[in-house]
């Protein structure tokens, strides 16, 4: 497994606004990933985190609203940009080894109010 | 594409007893994996337990163990002796063999009672 801490743990945020979300990892990890957890919903995973590339998007989500870096193999960040009401949910990040990852491991996630 | 339903939002079970959570899917492929998420009030996720399709013998992690039915594509998780710690929602989540993504179910919330 791996130790996984996320920056901020919860945040409150003017509509218009955007917050970088920052997910950080005790030991190298080959994968990161986002996702985001609406409110009493499921999860959705939003994009992979690449290592020295774009990130891989999945169906609905875009990288001007969401953009992503990971600049080295511990480290990754989500901007959720102009936010709105509806994106008010909580967001986790996951990590996992080999690719693909065998398990992934998560965040304990942040939650994010937009008023 | 593939699609995981668990058709129980909420369930209950007395301390000590054992409960069934359920959870179903849908797929066309044969290579792919199966596993069971606890989301507790503080929100980590852990990881349960995993079943890997291939395999016929069900996963056991110590009080937790699953039911694996490939033909009915079924994939209950049981939990014995239940204790109050328990208590969290429980996600069922599918990942095929080639990919990394996890395809959540709606989840099933567990109380669990003195």
């Amino acid at each position: 497994s791996a130790v996984i801490s996320q920056k901020p743990s919860r945040d409150i945020c003017q509509r218009g606004t955007s917050l970088t979300i920052q997910c950080q990892v005790d030991s190298q990890v080959t994968m990161m990933f986002w996702y985001r957890q609406q409110p009493g919903q499921s999860l959705t995973l939003i994009a992979t985190a690449n290592q020295g590339s774009e990130a891989t998007y999945e169906s609905g989500f875009v990288i001007d609203k969401f953009p992503i870096s990971r600049p080295n193999l511990t480290f990754s960040t989500l901007t959720v940009s102009n936010m709105s009401p509806e994106d008010s949910s909580i967001y986790l990040c996951s990590v996992g080894r080999g690719r693909p990852s065998y398990e992934q491991y998560f965040g304990p996630g942040t939650r994010l109010t937009v008023t | 594409a593939q699609t995981v339903t668990q058709s129980q939002p909420e369930m209950s079970v007395q301390e000590a007893e054992t409960v069934t959570l359920s959870c179903t899917y849908d797929t066309s492929e044969s290579d792919y994996y199966l596993f069971w998420y606890k989301q507790p009030p503080s929100r980590q996720m852990i990881l349960v337990i995993r079943q890997e399709a291939y395999k016929q013998q069900n996963a056991t992690e110590n009080r937790f163990s699953v039911n694996f039915q490939k033909a009915a594509k079924s994939f209950s998780l049981k939990i014995s002796d239940s204790q109050l710690g328990d208590a969290a929602m429980y996600f069922c989540a599918y990942r095929s063999a080639d990919t990394d993504k996890l395809i959540f179910g709606t989840g099933t919330r567990l109380q669990v009672f003195p």
